[in-house]
């Protein structure tokens, strides 16, 4: 039974399109991340939820809506695809939203969703 | 603002070899850090981490990483590498009060060579 997981795996779309991931956790934890990693492997925060509270909202391009329906799911909506937004998109969960808290550090990372844009 | 640099984008090694991954960070307050490991078409799973106290911690897989202060460094190593540790290693730091923000280094790829 998968922790953290994505859907969908692969996305391949035009320029202008609208496309949604889903994330959803089964561990219980309180706090949900979204992350890009690109083309070089570089990963960057991009939003983090705390029972369905935005706390972390990086200077990410306001074409991209985070939402948070309950603590179990983070979706992730992009308008506008542009080309620069190929990338793989990585869910986590975390118990606690801050150090100190719950389990320290450690993110709970989904298989990623691979997204291309044509 | 934290920051993380990882000094060799790729690591190749034979195995049974020891090998060391470079990860160095810039803090203007007390850390966490972090070694997460990414196998092909996976996610992030995670290797160690230093809190507090000992500066040696040990993870999972046989690796290690020591907290230096003093040079700003948590190198990771493990003594005698195995195929199935080839991987991209990401190190990573948090601030108390960061709300788990994880700020990650450009990641170090280790190819184990037969």
């Amino acid at each position: 039974d998968t922790a953290v997981s994505q859907t969908p795996k692969y996305l391949v779309t035009q320029m202008g399109n609208d496309k949604s991931i889903k994330c959803e956790q089964n561990l219980g934890h309180d706090t949900m991340y979204w992350y890009k990693q690109d083309s070089k492997k570089f990963l960057k925060i991009m939003f983090s939820y705390n029972n369905k509270e935005l706390i972390i909202n990086e200077t990410v391009p306001n074409r991209f809506s985070p939402k948070s329906p309950d603590k179990a799911h983070l979706n992730l909506h992009i308008n506008s695809l542009e080309l620069g937004d190929s990338a793989v998109y990585f869910c986590a969960s975390n118990q606690g939203s801050q150090v100190g808290s719950g389990n320290l550090g450690e993110l709970f990372f989904g298989e990623g969703s691979r997204l291309t844009v044509l | 603002a934290q920051s993380v640099t990882q000094l060799d984008s790729q690591v190749p090694v034979f195995e049974e070899a020891p090998v060391e991954l470079r990860c160095n960070y810039s803090s203007s307050v007390s850390v966490y850090l972090f070694w997460y490991v990414q196998y092909p078409n996976q996610g992030l799973q995670l290797l160690l981490k230093y809190l507090s106290g000992s500066t040696l911690v040990k993870g999972i897989n046989g690796f290690e990483a020591e907290f230096n202060k003093s040079q700003t460094s948590f190198h990771l190593r493990k003594p005698s590498v195995h195929i199935s540790d080839t991987a991209e290693y990401f190190c990573a730091v948090t601030v108390s009060g960061g709300y788990n923000k994880l700020i990650f280094g450009a990641g170090t790829r280790l190819a184990v060579h037969p």
